[in-house]
């Protein structure tokens, strides 16, 4: 079975400056998904960022980067610049490449702290 | 982007009673929803995937009679809590599947209901 861990419950950082969320998971597969959710206080659950396994080239989205290592399946989020906006808890998922249920695994999730 | 609503946001019950939770794609056929549950700063837990025209899959010990899944068009799904009790306050979250060309890869989240029994 498929399982997501983010090791770390709470991160802080200052503003402007760079954080990087962990992100390890375990399968089998060799083709899949992986995600990286943002829930802020109003608890809308907003993609940040999407990255598919046969891809070698790392996924970016403006001040969002991952850092995605296949063979230690890790697969890490880092946020530049960071803006006050970015406070909220991160998860990371992984999804599967086609299936009948396309049931998404969810880590822990990390609080992300923005210091003005 | 895609669109999910739930309604309502938040609703408060009676112990007892029973609440219905609505989740729709607005612009797009969702041949699959998923119902999650979370606890205050918990991750989301998976509760039953739910397809359109057939029964819903509950997860390994979520009661199906309790939660009451309906899928009946590819745009609604709606969750009814049974004879809800304290414990089954909680904060519930659907999603929906964009199903293209066979694969899919992305769920789309709605902005979740606030459930209060008292």
């Amino acid at each position: 079975a498929q399982t997501v861990t983010q090791s770390q419950p709470e991160m802080s950082v200052q503003e402007a400056e760079t954080v990087t969320l962990s992100c390890t998971y375990d399968t089998s597969e060799s083709d899949y998904y992986l995600f990286w959710y943002k829930q802020p206080p109003s608890r809308q659950m907003i993609l940040v960022i999407r990255q598919e396994a046969y891809k070698q080239q790392n996924a970016t989205e403006n001040r969002f980067s991952v850092n995605f290592q296949k063979a230690a399946k890790s697969f890490s989020l880092k946020i530049s610049d960071s803006q006050l906006g970015d406070a909220a808890m991160y998860f990371c998922a992984y999804g599967p490449f086609s299936s009948n249920t396309g049931k998404l695994i969810f880590g822990q999730g990390t609080t992300l702290q923005v210091k003005p | 982007g895609a669109v999910v609503s739930q309604h309502p946001s938040r609703v408060i019950c009676k112990s007892g009673t029973s609440v219905k939770i609505e989740c729709r794609s607005l612009d797009f056929q969702a041949t699959t929803m998923f119902w999650y549950r979370q606890f205050p700063k918990k991750s989301l837990m998976l509760m039953a995937t739910s397809n359109e025209g057939s029964k819903a899959t509950y997860e390994q010990g979520v009661e199906k009679d309790k939660f009451l899944i309906n899928h009946a068009s590819l745009t609604l799904s709606t969750l009814t809590v049974t004879s809800a009790h304290p414990e089954d306050s909680s904060f519930y979250i659907c999603s929906a599947r964009e199903l293209l060309a066979g694969v899919s890869y992305e769920q789309y989240f709605g902005p979740g209901t606030r459930l209060t029994v008292t």
